[in-house]
């Protein structure tokens, strides 16, 4: 089956950094997006690896590794309103998308 | 508006009740996406829209529910005799190119 691996939760402290890490398991690869979820809000789309590298924005950079099946989104000086949920998602060869089950990150002043 | 658009953005039903859900794309998006998201959960995908047609209905949770789209734009999704497990919010996704654009979702309530 298809699968994404991404913590349940992450805790970390206002002003650090903090990587959250997505494996995947899918038929064909499109390419890796990131999602950010607010709590009672709609998911608003983050950044997108198709290539292999970094891809950086602002605060926000995403990291793929298509040879390891891996990602991760790296935040930079947190802020509070970063607390949020954080979801990964694949395309496969059937250019439809799979979620991972979210990563829920909370921030502490 | 330039977003995507759901209604209703709330609805409380009692159980056995149709509910009807609307979805108003952004303008030229082809792709449109169903998704259910109960509380603190992730994404679970109900059906995919290319243009009119639905070559992905395989998350449809049962024959009570039911979705289309007309004219390219506008799609409705219809659970019938709801029952007190489809409470959830019901989020709607446009998408042209990728990227995806959500709604607001629609929280539904059955009692």
């Amino acid at each position: 089956g298809q699968s994404l691996e991404q913590p349940s939760e992450v805790t970390a402290v206002e002003g650090a950094i903090v990587q959250i890490n997505c494996t995947y398991q899918t038929s064909g690869f499109y390419g890796l997006s990131w999602y950010q979820q607010h709590d009672g809000g709609a998911p608003t789309f983050l950044s997108y690896n198709a290539l292999d590298g970094l891809e950086e924005t602002g605060r926000f950079s995403s990291f793929l590794s298509r040879s390891d099946s891996y990602g991760y989104l790296l935040l930079q000086e947190l802020q509070m309103k970063d607390s949020a949920s954080y979801f990964c998602a694949v395309r496969d060869s059937n250019y439809q998308l799979i979620w991972g089950a979210g990563t829920k990150l909370i921030i502490k002043p | 508006g330039a977003g995507v658009s759901q209604s209703p953005s709330n609805k409380v039903t009692e159980k056995g009740k149709d509910v009807e859900l609307r979805c108003d794309p952004i303008s030229g998006h082809t792709a449109l996406y169903w998704y259910r998201q109960s509380l603190g959960q992730g994404l679970e995908f109900l059906i995919y829209f290319q243009g009119n047609s639905a070559p992905d209905k395989s998350g449809l949770p049962s024959d009570r529910f039911s979705a289309e789209r007309t004219g390219g734009s506008v799609s409705t999704l219809t659970i019938q005799r709801t029952q007190q497990e489809d409470s959830a919010v019901y989020l709607c996704a446009s998408s042209s190119r990728g990227e995806l654009f959500f709604g607001e979702g629609s929280r539904l309530t059955v009692l």
